[in-house]
């Protein structure tokens, strides 16, 4: 059974730095790895989707990896701003499209 | 591109009660997807529609929770009858095939919040 995890389940940082999110997954039979972002009280919001065959994916000051040998993405975010505050979930999902797991998240505060 | 649309967005009912929820995916979508959100919780998934017809319900409390779409565009979830431990947030999401193959990206609606008391 595929099991997530996200390190840290909270950070806070000083507006500016540059930052780290970790997960972890514990079957490497992925067929993609979506990052989400969710503000409280509203929904998902897809940031990047990676393909299993894919090693990384970039959108503006985000840059997600992804090594499916060992199980572990990371979600690097540049110069974070106060706006960036928001709990960020990994999920992946099995092959075929099936068995979408999520991670329990990251919940980010950036403080100006 | 209009999104995910779910409805209500807050529902409050006492324990014993029914209750139903509304999804309306994005047009084309083939795929259709209900989540459980428990406070500090990614969302667990419920059950997952591929057109009409169901593809993985693993996860689903089949002797309280029902789900349907019958003509493969939007859903229904019902709770009957409801217990606290329902209390969460009901999400639904929809994904397509991308142009070089499945890349079943998902998007997700703003959610049901149920409070069951």
């Amino acid at each position: 059974k595929q099991e997530v995890t996200q390190i840290p389940a909270a950070l806070s940082v000083p507006e500016g730095e540059n930052l780290v999110l970790n997960c972890s997954f514990t079957d490497s039979a992925i067929y993609n790895l979506q990052w989400f972002r969710q503000d409280p009280g509203k929904g998902l919001t897809s940031l990047l989707l990676i393909q299993s065959s894919q090693r990384e994916q970039t959108s503006g000051r985000l840059n997600a990896s992804l090594d499916k040998s060992s199980g572990r993405s990371t979600l690097y975010i540049a110069a974070s701003q106060p706006g960036d505050s928001a709990t960020y979930l990994c999920a992946v999902t099995g092959n075929y499209g099936q068995n979408f797991v999520f991670g329990p998240g990251t919940r980010l505060s950036v403080l100006p | 591109e209009a999104g995910v649309a779910q409805s209500p967005r807050y529902k409050i009912i006492e324990k014993r009660q029914s209750v139903a929820f509304w999804c309306n995916p994005i047009s084309g979508h083939a795929t259709l997807y209900w989540y459980q959100q428990i406070l500090g919780q990614g969302p667990k998934l419920l059950i997952q529609f591929q057109n009409n017809g169901v593809v993985d319900d693993s996860q689903l409390p089949k002797d309280r929770f029902s789900a349907e779409r019958l003509k493969g565009v939007d859903s229904t979830l019902k709770i009957q009858p409801a217990k606290l431990e329902d209390s969460a947030v009901y999400l639904c999401a929809s994904s397509s095939k991308g142009l070089a193959g499945s890349s079943y990206e998902q998007y997700f609606g703003p959610g049901t919040r149920l409070t069951v008391t």
